[in-house]
């Protein structure tokens, strides 16, 4: 079946410090899978970060980044400078062939020291 | 506005019992999804329906039993409850079932004593 690894956490950093979240996948029923990221902060359902349907392609959104690797089969997602405000739980996702099925890696809580 | 709700935020329950989470969305979705997380594990699919009709099953226990009184809502029935139960349960919804985007509601969490 298909499966999503993702840095385990929780993970801690400084304000203004960069932030690196590893996701790897492996994907049985389709060989281009849709890939996701999503977030939950406290309090709240999870949410759509950023998604990205093209190999090769980055996708971003609130200074976050992630790029489309299908040679490593890595969907790494990236932020130059986090903030307190992105204190949350971060999700990698992919979609099965039909896209109806979203497999999430663990999630991986993410720590902003002001 | 909430656009996704679910209803209780918490639950418990004993086991043996039955109980029903509610889930309704107001982004005029035609699809409707449960997802379950239990403690130290990733989130699961559990089932998947379009417009009312179930499309995909993926929890072996017929103890799960997902309702959908209305096009914008899809209630999880779960009967004789068991501590493995325990999880936060997650409704979801998209435009359609095939490649689109999904969007989650808040979870409720179930905790079985």
């Amino acid at each position: 079946g298909d499966s999503v690894t993702q840095t385990e956490g929780p993970v801690t950093v400084s304000e203004s410090e960069s932030l690196i979240i590893n996701c790897t996948y492996s994907a049985t029923s389709i060989a281009y899978p849709n890939l996701f990221w999503y977030v939950r902060y406290p309090g709240e359902g999870l949410q759509l970060l950023l998604k990205v349907i093209t190999a090769g392609q980055k996708g971003s959104s609130r200074g976050f980044e992630a790029t489309y690797n299908k040679e490593t089969t890595s969907f790494h997602l990236q932020k130059a400078s986090v903030q307190e405000s992105d204190s949350a739980v971060y999700y990698c996702a992919l979609a099965n062939s039909a896209g109806n099925k979203l497999t999430f890696g663990i999630g991986t809580r993410v720590l902003v020291r002001p | 506005d909430p656009k996704i709700i679910q209803k209780p935020k918490y639950l418990v329950a004993v086991t043996g019992s039955e109980k029903i989470l509610i889930c309704e969305q107001y982004l005029g979705h035609n699809a409707m999804y449960w997802y379950r997380q239990s403690a130290k594990k990733p989130l699961e699919f559990m089932f998947s329906y379009s417009y009312q009709k179930l499309m995909d099953n993926q929890t072996a226990s017929s103890r799960f039993q997902p309702q959908s009184s209305k096009k914008n809502h899809l209630d999880l029935q779960i009967t004789a409850l068991k501590p493995d139960d325990s999880a936060t349960y997650f409704c979801a919804s998209s435009q359609e079932s095939l490649q689109d985007t999904q969007y989650f509601g808040p979870g409720t969490r179930l905790l079985v004593l």
